[in-house]
């Protein structure tokens, strides 16, 4: 079992739409959260962390339920740029941050 | 703002020929860390280091070396390549205050025949 599992998709969905991605992980021990955006063949980047409390920037919102094991990233009102894979970070300890296989997201016109 | 820049971009090899990736980093980044990607994967961690002159392995560590001779640069190398180090490879960093947010390279597309 992989230690960070997400649905590889592809979503495809319009634009305006909401779109939820899941996330699990296996350690329960893991100390921190993050979602990174990667557009195709380039490199991941910092999209949110995810906070116990759940957070929001914008059209995005990160839960996490620590019990269940389980992040989300909500986006709302999808633009065309938004369009791009969607990793699911955990942070085991200081330099160990394993990384989901990644959801891809498409938003069309 | 280079930020880091990994070079070369892309590179074919024979089985068994050896190579070096260089990872630069201009932020003054303490962290520095090679990654490889894989279809279905996810990256996973090679190696990293925490500071000049040190190193330490990561999750997939087996037929690669590093050295962290200086702080704005992390090498990976390859000794024997073996057609499963066919990958794109990442190298990243971070400062010490910040666990989460890592700033990628560009990434190196590596073909081993």
């Amino acid at each position: 079992r992989k230690e960070v599992e997400q649905d590889p998709g592809p979503f495809n969905v319009p634009e305006g739409a909401t779109v939820a991605f899941n996330c699990t992980y296996s350690n329960s021990a893991s100390q921190s959260f993050f979602w990174y955006r990667q557009d195709c063949r380039k490199e991941p980047k910092l999209l949110m962390s995810v906070y116990s409390s759940g957070n929001e920037d914008g059209r995005f919102t990160a839960q996490l339920n620590r019990a269940s094991q389980y992040i989300s990233l909500l986006i709302r009102d999808s633009k065309l740029s938004d369009s791009a894979t969607y990793l699911c970070v955990v942070n085991r300890w200081d330099n160990d941050m394993r990384f989901g296989a990644g959801t891809r997201l498409t938003v069309k016109p | 703002n280079a930020g880091v820049t990994q070079t070369p971009k892309f590179r074919v090899l024979k089985t068994g020929q050896s190579m070096t990736l260089l990872c630069a980093q201009d932020m003054n980044h303490e962290y520095m860390y090679w990654y490889r990607q894989d279809p279905g994967m996810g990256l996973r961690l090679i190696h990293y280091s925490v500071g000049e002159g040190t190193t330490a392995k990561g999750e997939v560590p087996d037929g690669y070396n590093v050295s962290r001779l200086k702080k704005q640069n992390f090498l990976l190398g390859l000794e024997s390549a073996a057609p499963s180090q066919t990958s794109v490879y990442f190298c990243a960093s971070r400062p010490g205050t910040s666990v989460g947010k890592l700033f990628f390279g560009s990434g190196t597309q590596l073909s081993v025949l």
